[in-house]
């Protein structure tokens, strides 16, 4: 059975500031990797996923994440972080040839201070 | 087409009673998902359609719960004799089965009280 980490419940930042927000998952075959933002009381928007290939990903509002087989880790990272970007993140995992049915991660959330 | 709808956004019920969310996927997409949040943690799949079929469920679906999708458009999801756990958002997703970017898109949810 696959499952995820998400090391930090809150993460604090100063705006401008760069942010990190660390998952971690296990499964015993290969995944495809997700992160999700949700907005208060909306629903979840898909900002990056990993499906095959460079293990760098780009997606949406300047972030990025880096999958790393060997520590089983898929890290989101923003080099600047803004007011707007408070919101809370969850990471997901998802083995390919299932039903397609997203494991989330517990969330993290992520509030950036003026 | 705007994406995926949910009705309603919120529900307040007493302990006890029945309730019914309805979702409106994306209408060219075959895959419909439920999931349920509870306050503080991320979404728990509960089960999915490929088109009318109803294809897994998870063991959180107890048997107060059951969900539809007739005709493979809409879908629906009916909680009896509501419980105060039952308490939740419930997230309904679509997504086209075969398509490359693994497209997913999420509802706004409907929050759920039971008082």
């Amino acid at each position: 059975a696959q499952s995820v980490t998400q090391l930090d419940s809150q993460v604090p930042v100063f705006e401008e500031a760069p942010v990190e927000l660390r998952c971690n998952y296990s499964s015993s075959v290969s995944v495809y990797l997700f992160w999700y933002v949700q907005y208060p009381n909306q629903g979840l928007q898909l900002l990056l996923k990993y499906l095959s290939g460079s293990t760098l990903v780009k997606g949406i509002n300047g972030f990025e994440a880096e999958f790393n087989k060997s520590q089983t880790s898929f890290h989101l990272r923003k080099p600047s972080v803004h007011i707007s970007d408070t919101a809370e993140y969850f990471c997901a995992v998802s083995e390919p040839g299932s039903a397609r049915q997203l494991t989330f991660g517990s969330g993290t959330q992520l509030t950036v201070l003026p | 087409d705007t994406g995926v709808s949910q009705d309603p956004r919120h529900k307040i019920t007493k302990r006890g009673q029945n309730v019914t969310f309805r979702c409106d996927p994306i209408s060219e997409h075959n895959r419909l998902y439920w999931y349920r949040q509870t306050l503080g943690q991320g979404p728990e799949f509960l089960t999915y359609f490929q088109n009318e079929a109803q294809l897994e469920k998870s063991r959180l679906l107890s048997d107060r719960f059951s969900a539809e999708r007739p005709k493979g458009s809409f879908s629906t999801l009916e909680i009896q004799r509501t419980e105060q756990g039952d308490s939740a958002m419930y997230l309904c997703a679509s997504s086209l089965d075969g398509t490359v970017n693994y497209g997913y898109t999420f509802g706004s949810g409907t929050r759920l009280t039971v008082v």
